[in-house]
């Protein structure tokens, strides 16, 4: 099991400029959490899709953020357009069903706005 | 979701049993006692869970109190491996509307050799 895929790893972009981050989750899997970690807030969920369907984006800091999951096995956290304070570790993470709460978490994205 | 009280930081000798103390007091009836594990630079891992009675997995062992108003995870031989910031989190178990984490500051657990 190849487990929850995440790209990039790292991410250096400018002021203003378009972040696309992308995650896999693991295979049948239905749940998909986006989370971001920072030194000041900790971690802290953005969104979070079951069966491809937004259930709950209260986390979402803005409308520069932007999430998709177009299919069971691919969504994509777009911020747009980025700003310094954005910077931080971005974690994807999925569930399997319903019978477990156990998440299965990616190894993250560290996003760094100059 | 019940909030949770941790130390911010243990020191724990390697090859002893780590303890790791966990207060929530405010948990309900319906809500179980989650623990992950954050290592430097990885993605949060889960570890164990529990209701009321005590667990044990290849990883840990949970010791939760008879009035469940605390808790304690056991890392019975610790290695240096398990330095990590660990997380007890507090929330219904399969609640189809709300299953996310919610994460608190945790305990910085430093393994010395």
């Amino acid at each position: 099991d190849a487990g929850v895929i995440q790209s990039p790893r790292h991410e250096v972009t400018e002021m203003g400029q378009e972040v696309t981050l992308r995650c896999k989750p693991i295979s049948g899997h239905n749940s998909l959490f986006w989370y971001r970690q920072t030194m000041m807030r900790g971690l802290e969920l953005l969104i979070y899709f079951n069966n491809n369907v937004p259930i709950d984006d209260s986390g979402m800091p803005e409308d520069r953020f932007s999430a998709k999951m177009p299919n069971a096995s691919f969504s994509t956290l777009k911020i747009q357009p980025s700003e310094p304070r954005d910077s931080a570790v971005y974690f994807c993470a999925s569930i399997s069903g319903l019978r477990t709460d156990t998440q299965y978490f990616g190894p993250g994205t560290r996003l760094t706005v100059l | 979701d019940a909030k949770t009280t941790q130390p911010p930081s243990m020191d724990c000798a390697e090859g002893r049993a780590a303890n790791l103390p966990c207060n929530h007091s405010t948990i309900s009836g319906n809500e179980y006692v989650y623990w992950y594990r954050q290592i430097h630079s990885q993605g949060p891992q889960y570890i164990i869970h529990g209701l009321k009675n005590n667990e044990t997995n290849e990883m840990a062992s949970l010791i939760i109190t008879e009035d469940r108003k605390s808790s304690t995870l056991i890392l019975p031989h610790a290695t240096l491996r398990d330095t990590a910031v660990y997380y007890c989190i507090v929330r219904p178990a399969l609640s189809s509307s709300a299953r996310q984490l919610t994460f608190g500051s945790g305990t910085q657990l430093t393994v010395l050799p």
